[in-house]
């Protein structure tokens, strides 16, 4: 149980294009899902944070207006980057958190999307 | 604020040795800890976590860690390393409403 997708796994986008990253939790109601992003060789960046129905916390230094979530129901999150450049490429990895069972606060990681901006 | 601190950002060790993996932790509040273990270009699979029920963990793949409260510490430990343990490890910290990562330790298996 407690299984999270992400999808698409990889994607390479052309530089001022839109896209859009879903991540599902399959067999549970996620009551907060996470976004984090991964530097090549760095640990997770907390991006933000949501809630179903609510929206978004940022972190501090993270562009609300760039990187656009929307959790519109208990099992789907999906992160947008906007107008994406180069320096946006990064590893893109979701979490959910509320899986009956779970311990406190654990969260259940996606498989993660490599994002490439040419 | 809670925070892990991951001692040493590489670890080599010789097939069949000993795993030691360190973190310590930082928390006002009983820690909720964890470690998962990352291969590349993928994304975290837990291994083991301590919730306050029981001091030593053990976890899978043969992986365990020691919750010591004096020390603020929740080392990984495997009594003998296998080539396919070679990945990245994360130590993480669990609070109110988020989850705070180490830097990360890249376990290398030497033959």
């Amino acid at each position: 149980g407690a299984v999270v997708s992400q999808h698409p796994s990889r994607v390479i986008c052309k530089s001022g294009t839109s896209v859009k990253i879903e991540c599902r939790s399959l067999d549970f109601q996620a009551t907060t899902m996470f976004w984090y992003r991964q530097f090549p060789k760095q640990s997770l960046m907390l991006m933000a944070t949501s809630n179903e129905g609510s929206k978004a916390t940022y972190e501090q230094g993270v562009e609300k207006d760039k990187f656009l979530i929307n959790h519109a129901s208990l099992t789907l999150s999906t992160l947008t980057v906007t107008s994406a450049h180069p320096e946006d490429s990064s590893f893109y990895i979701c979490s959910a958190a509320g899986a009956s069972g779970s311990s406190y606060n654990e969260q259940f990681f996606g498989p993660g999307t490599r994002l490439t901006v040419l | 604020a809670q925070s892990v601190t991951q001692l040493g950002s590489h670890v080599s060790v010789s097939e069949g040795a000993l795993v030691l993996l360190r973190c310590n932790y930082s928390s006002s509040v009983p820690p909720y800890l964890f470690w998962y273990v990352q291969y590349p270009n993928q994304g975290l699979q837990l291994l083991l976590k301590y919730t306050s029920a029981a001091t030593l963990v053990k976890g899978i793949n043969g992986f365990e860690a020691e919750f010591k409260k004096s020390e603020t510490s929740f080392h990984l430990t495997k009594p003998s390393a296998h080539m396919s343990d070679a990945a990245e490890y994360f130590c993480a910290v669990s609070g109110t409403y988020d989850m705070r990562f180490g830097a990360g330790t890249r376990l290398t298996v030497k033959p």
